[in-house]
């Protein structure tokens, strides 16, 4: 079956920092990818996806690359903010079928002034 | 142009008793996915439903839970006789079509006493 496997946190970094929150994922064919970022009280929100192979993902200064061959899809930052501590989720879709997401369990992200 | 609205926020209820959570989704959208989220792990899927039909409930507890979404008004996740393993917080997402792209609500927490 699909699967989803982040690093465990929670990561703590001081503001400015670069940040990389690995991500592999296990799937048949080529599944979609997308990152989600929860903030403390609220529902998860959509931070950037990847369709193919080789695509890369960017919004917020946030960038993920979609790499089949080493079945990952790791999110980093240049320079995180205070602003960015947040829970963030990997998950995929399968290429076919229906859209239901499988989720990583989430990596917690603190930064500190 | 509301968002995914889910009510109640949170919900207490004793051991035996029932559960209803409701979740409207957004306006145009009809799908509707259920998840749950258990501390310390990720969102697990639950159900996939479109209006009037449920497509995937492969997530979902085969006895007390069950889950609707009627032609008109919210979907509903049922709980019947609550246990204190069910205590979680409960995700309502919708989507336009088939794209993984989910927004998400702020979320149903069910504490069981």
């Amino acid at each position: 079956g699909n699967s989803v496997t982040q690093m465990e946190g929670p990561v703590t970094l001081s503001e400015e920092a670069f940040l990389t929150i690995n991500c592999t994922y296990t799937a048949t064919g080529y599944p979609s990818l997308f990152w989600y970022v929860q903030y403390p009280g609220e529902g998860l929100q959509l931070l950037l996806k990847a369709t193919k192979a080789d695509d890369k993902g960017s919004n917020k200064g946030f960038e993920a690359t979609y790499r089949k061959e080493t079945t990952s899809f790791h999110l980093e930052k240049g320079s995180v903010q205070v602003s960015d501590s947040a829970v963030y989720f990997c998950a995929l879709t399968p290429p076919s079928g229906y859209s239901t997401l499988t989720f990583g369990k989430g990596t917690m992200l603190l930064v500190s002034p | 142009n509301a968002g995914v609205m889910q009510n109640p926020r949170h919900l207490v209820r004793r051991r035996g008793q029932e559960a209803r959570l409701r979740c409207s989704p957004m306006k145009g959208h009809s799908h509707v996915y259920w998840y749950r989220q258990l501390p310390e792990e990720g969102l697990k899927f639950m159900v996939y439903l479109q209006k009037e039909n449920i497509i995937d409930e492969s997530g979902m507890p085969k006895e007390r839970f069950s889950a609707e979404f009627p032609k008109e008004g919210p979907s509903i996740l049922r709980i019947q006789q609550v246990v204190r393993g069910d205590s979680a917080a409960y995700f309502c997402a919708s989507s336009f079509g088939n794209t993984g792209e989910l927004f998400f609500g702020e979320g149903s927490r069910l504490t069981v006493l």
